[in-house]
C-alpha cells in the first residue's frame, strides 16, 4: 500500500540557514509527488509538484526513485517560510492525494 | 477566478445527528475531492466526484457519502454522527481530466470545522 512519511513533526532553523524537509514514500507504481504548504490562517496550497520541476519561492525538490524520497530544500530560509508543510503522493491514474503527517517549519529571526 | 468555497465554515452537532457540507469548486473545474483532517490521522482522502459520478473512494464507513450536481458543486453527508467525526473537512477542486494519467492541480477550500458533542 502507498504511504508518505515525514519524519520530522517540528523543524526550526535560523533565518538565512539552509532548510531541508524530508519526505519518503512507498508505492510500487509510478507516483506523482507534491509539496503543499499551509501558512497561518490560510488554506492549503500547492507549493510544487515534481513533474513541473519548478522552483517556487526558492524551494526545490527532486524525486529520487532509488531512495523513494522527495525532500524539499531551500538554501536560505526566510521568516515568511514559517508554515506547515505537507508532502503528498498521487497514484497513477487516480486524482486523489495521500498526505504525510506534515512538518511545522519555524524560521527563527 | 474565485477560489473554492465551503459552507458552512463551522458546525456543531450532537452524536447521532446527520450533517451536510457544501463545496463550490473553481469555475470550470469538474472534479471535487473531499478530505478529512484530524490531529490524530492527519489528512485522509474521503472520495472524489467527477461529472456527477463518484470516481474514487477512500477507506471510510458508509456513513460518509457525497454527491455532485450538474454545476459541479458537491455535498458530503455524514449520518449518525460519532464523536470521532469531529474534524476539519476540506474539499479540493481540479480540472479532473487526465492528460497522460496526470490530473490538474488540486485547489483547496478553507474547510468546514465540524464539532460533534
Amino acid at each position: 500500500a502507498q504511504r508518505v512519511t515525514q519524519p520530522e513533526k517540528l523543524l526550526s532553523v535560523f533565518k538565512g540557514a539552509p532548510v531541508e524537509l524530508k519526505c519518503n514514500y512507498s508505492y510500487s507504481g509510478s507516483p506523482e509527488l507534491f509539496w503543499y504548504v499551509q501558512y497561518s490562517r490560510q488554506r492549503l496550497q500547492l507549493l510544487l509538484r515534481h513533474i513541473s520541476r519548478e522552483s517556487i519561492k526558492g524551494f526545490t525538490a527532486d524525486l529520487n526513485k532509488g531512495e523513494t524520497s522527495f525532500h524539499l530544500k531551500k538554501p536560505f530560509a526566510q521568516e515568511e517560510d514559517s508554515a506547515m508543510y505537507y508532502c503528498a503522493l498521487s497514484l497513477t491514474g487516480a486524482n486523489n492525494l495521500f498526505f504525510g503527517t506534515g512538518t511545522r517549519l519555524t524560521v527563527i529571526p | 477566478k474565485a477560489g473554492v468555497t465551503q459552507t458552512p465554515r463551522y458546525l456543531i452537532k450532537t452524536r447521532g445527528q446527520q450533517v451536510t457540507l457544501s463545496c463550490s469548486p473553481i469555475s470550470g473545474h469538474r472534479s471535487v475531492s473531499w478530505y478529512q483532517q484530524t490531529p490524530g490521522q492527519g489528512l485522509q482522502f474521503l472520495f472524489e466526484y467527477f461529472s456527477e459520478t463518484q470516481r474514487n473512494k477512500g477507506n471510510f464507513p458508509g456513513r460518509f457519502s457525497g454527491r455532485q450536481f450538474s454545476n459541479s458543486r458537491s455535498e458530503m453527508n455524514v449520518s449518525t454522527l460519532e464523536l470521532g467525526d469531529s474534524a476539519l473537512y476540506l474539499c479540493a477542486s481540479s480540472a479532473g481530466t487526465s492528460g497522460g494519467l496526470r490530473f490538474g492541480t488540486q485547489y483547496f477550500g478553507p474547510g468546514t470545522r465540524l464539532t460533534v458533542l
